[in-house]
């Protein structure tokens, strides 16, 4: 039974180019989140989705994120035209559906994006 | 005011001793509280999970929540050097899956 399938570990970009950050949940959860870790910050909330669907994103920045959880495929969070201040560990998470018994989230092991 | 609030200190204890992190948080309607441990370039883990006040115990591991004082503690008994890690805070939204969290404790045990 897999846990949360982050790629790629590591992501190296150049200020100006395109991150996609992936995440597989753990099969049979319906509920994605995306979070950001900074040293000394902690974890902040970015988005929150279900298939299809943006249910909070009231963490993201306004400008140059995005994040998409398609029907059939991978959770994606893109950053466009990356920025030295973009560099972190991106975290996704998810939990089962709505009725089910939900104790937290399972974490993936991250994105670690480095900005040059 | 934060939604959850933990002072981010680093605890350095010696292998045996009793670890004692705590949190606070400002909304009383919040009702599920979470512990969190992350190893270094590790995702957290879920750790303990609670909805009521009083005290809730898994192994070495004590949870307890205050809800009249929004208060929320962790206890380690007989501190292991595998406990070295960063145990955060969490909160979840009421009606909300989203959970807030608190800034981490990184704990260090000293063989």
């Amino acid at each position: 039974n897999a846990g949360v399938m982050q790629n790629p570990r590591h992501l190296v970009r150049r200020r100006g180019q395109e991150a996609r950050l992936r995440c597989s949940p753990v099969k049979g959860h319906s509920h994605v989140y995306w979070y950001r870790q900074l040293p000394e910050e902690g974890l902040k909330f970015m988005v929150y989705l279900q298939k299809e669907n943006i249910i909070d994103e009231s963490g993201m920045p306004k400008e140059r994120f995005s994040a998409e959880f398609p029907k059939e495929g991978p959770s994606i969070l893109r950053i466009q035209q990356v920025v030295r201040g973009d560099s972190a560990a991106y975290f996704c998470a998810s939990s089962p559906p709505a009725g089910q018994p939900n104790y937290g989230y399972t974490f993936g092991s991250g994105t670690r994006l480095t900005v040059v | 005011q934060k939604e959850v609030e933990q002072d981010p200190g680093p605890l350095s204890v010696p292998e045996g001793a009793i670890v004692s992190l705590n949190c606070t948080y400002s909304n009383s309607a919040f009702q599920y509280f979470m512990w969190y441990r992350q190893y270094s370039r590790k995702g957290p883990e879920l750790l303990m999970y609670t909805y009521s006040s009083g005290n809730k115990e898994d192994g070495r591991f004590t949870a307890q929540v205050d809800k009249s004082s929004k208060y929320i503690s962790l206890f380690i008994r007989d501190s292991q050097p595998s406990d070295s890690a960063t145990y955060l805070c969490a909160i979840r939204w009421p009606g909300n899956n989203r959970l807030a969290f608190g800034k981490g404790n990184q704990v260090v045990v000293i063989p």
